[in-house]
């Protein structure tokens, strides 16, 4: 089945940055975006941005922009974000998420989700 | 003032209807944009119910029950997610997003508590 398999928790310290990555199966990974969108305990959600994973072209959240950098490793089929000079603000659970209808906002499916904490 | 502005929270009885707004910030008209709906349940990531624009360009999430339906109201320019035969699996945070200014856009939820 379709399937996105994300990485394990993070803690980090301020400053430092993370890489969190999204493992796809069931698909081919190259013909749909992705996604990425986080969500703070108890907060909403707040999208980071988007790879094509054919070409590599990226779109990013202008609050993220210079911070955040989405990759891909299209022989393992495997997304990436990195996100850096980390603050407590950043803690949160990163999702991935494919975008099932080339562009169209239809998230499905999403990751499990990685748990990022930025503490000292 | 948020892009995306939707009620924090909203309860409603077993079978009853309930309507979940997503008002755009003036200047921004609801008729332009197509509205998505997420539902996200405790410890799970977001599933997409549906979208809406108008009655000739929406879309149901396949396995989505018939009782959730996407309209707008233009006077609020508002986005609406209708849940009709409310039940207790329903209980959940809803999310609206929308395409905006070459970003994806959520509004900040509403918890709809079934009781």
């Amino acid at each position: 089945q379709v399937q996105l398999v994300q990485s394990g928790a993070e803690v980090k310290k301020p400053g430092a940055s993370v890489k969190v990555s999204c493992k796809a199966s069931g698909y081919t990974f190259t013909s749909f975006d992705i996604n990425w969108v986080r969500q703070a305990t108890g907060h909403g959600l707040e999208w980071l941005g988007w790879m094509k994973p054919n070409s590599g072209d990226t779109g990013y959240a202008q609050k993220f922009q210079g911070r955040v950098t989405m990759t891909r490793d299209s022989s393992t089929s495997t997304a990436y974000m990195e996100l850096s000079s980390l603050s407590s603000e950043d803690t949160a659970v990163y999702y991935c998420a494919r975008d099932a209808h080339g562009g169209s906002g239809w998230f499905d499916p999403w990751g499990q989700g990685t748990l990022v904490t930025v503490s000292s | 003032q948020a892009v995306l502005t939707q009620p924090s929270s909203l309860s409603a009885s077993p079978g009853a209807s309930a309507s979940l707004t997503c008002t755009l910030r003036s200047g921004i008209n609801v008729g332009n944009y197509r509205i998505y709906w997420y539902q996200q349940k405790p410890g799970s990531p977001p599933q997409c119910l549906l979208w809406y624009k108008s009655d000739s360009d929406k879309q149901q999430g396949s396995g989505v029950f018939s009782r959730f339906s996407g309209s707008k109201d233009a006077s609020a320019n508002a986005g609406i997610l209708l849940i009709s035969g409310l039940q207790s699996e329903d209980e959940a945070d809803y999310y609206c997003m929308i395409w905006h200014s070459s970003a994806w856009v959520f509004g900040g939820g509403t918890k709809l508590t079934v009781l």
